[in-house]
């Protein structure tokens, strides 16, 4: 199985700042990744699929990259409605799977 | 609009068979397909398993064992069955739809029940 490993496991930022959290695979996915944000006691919601493209209402201040095994989710200017955990989720070979998760609070 | 709905359960005795249902609308279970995903308390995501448009399934090796997924394309569900459960198994279950654009991902999610295991 592929296993993904996420980093950090918590961040704490500042209104108005820039975050990056990152998200390595064992082996290369071929941009095959998602990154979900899971507010306190809600669903998951998607917001980036093959690796750099924005789901469909995400707020343009998210935004991913990467290739091969490295792969990473950039927030522009934080928000307090930012305040989650993210996963990313790779899909380029089964069983799909998540990555342990970064739980972003503020500062 | 779309919505998926997860019901069954709350609690579970160890070495028991957990059944859930995930009533779907807004859409055909013949167009989409819908994975089972869980979520321990306060940890990550598992991906349990697919059922895809035309009925087949695909399941997490590390449960392919016990678990079992099928559907009522009539009715609009989709039914997860786990046998052999332990307290590791607790955890909150969500059923997911695969997104249009690109199927393994999971656009829409049901609220989540969450399910105990414990004597």
């Amino acid at each position: 199985d592929i296993q993904m490993t996420q980093s950090p496991a918590s961040l704490s930022a500042s209104l108005g700042e820039t975050v990056t959290i990152e998200c390595r695979a064992s082996e290369d996915i071929y941009n095959g990744l998602a990154w979900y944000q899971q507010k306190p006691g809600k669903s998951p919601q998607l917001l980036i699929y093959n690796a750099n493209s924005l789901h469909t209402g995400v707020p343009s201040r998210f935004s991913g990259s990467g290739s091969g095994t490295q792969y990473s989710l950039k927030i522009n200017s934080l928000q307090s409605e930012d305040v989650a955990s993210y996963f990313c989720q790779q899909y380029y070979d089964y069983p799909w799977t998540f990555g342990g998760g970064t739980k972003l609070e503020l500062k | 609009q779309v919505q998926l709905k997860e019901s069954g359960p709350g609690l579970v005795q160890p070495s028991q068979t957990l059944s859930l249902t995930c009533t779907v609308s807004g859409f055909s279970l013949t167009s989409y397909h819908v994975s089972w995903v869980r979520q321990p308390p306060g940890k990550g995501l598992e991906w349990m398993g697919v059922i895809w448009t035309g009925g087949s399934t695909a399941y997490n090796s590390l449960l392919k064992s016990r678990l079992s997924i099928s559907r009522d394309t009539s009715k609009s569900q989709v039914f997860l069955k786990m046998n052999s459960l332990q307290t590791e198994d607790t955890a909150t279950y969500y059923c997911a739809r695969g997104a249009e654009i690109v199927m393994p991902t999971f656009d829409y999610w049901g609220q989540g029940v969450m399910v105990t295991v414990s004597s």
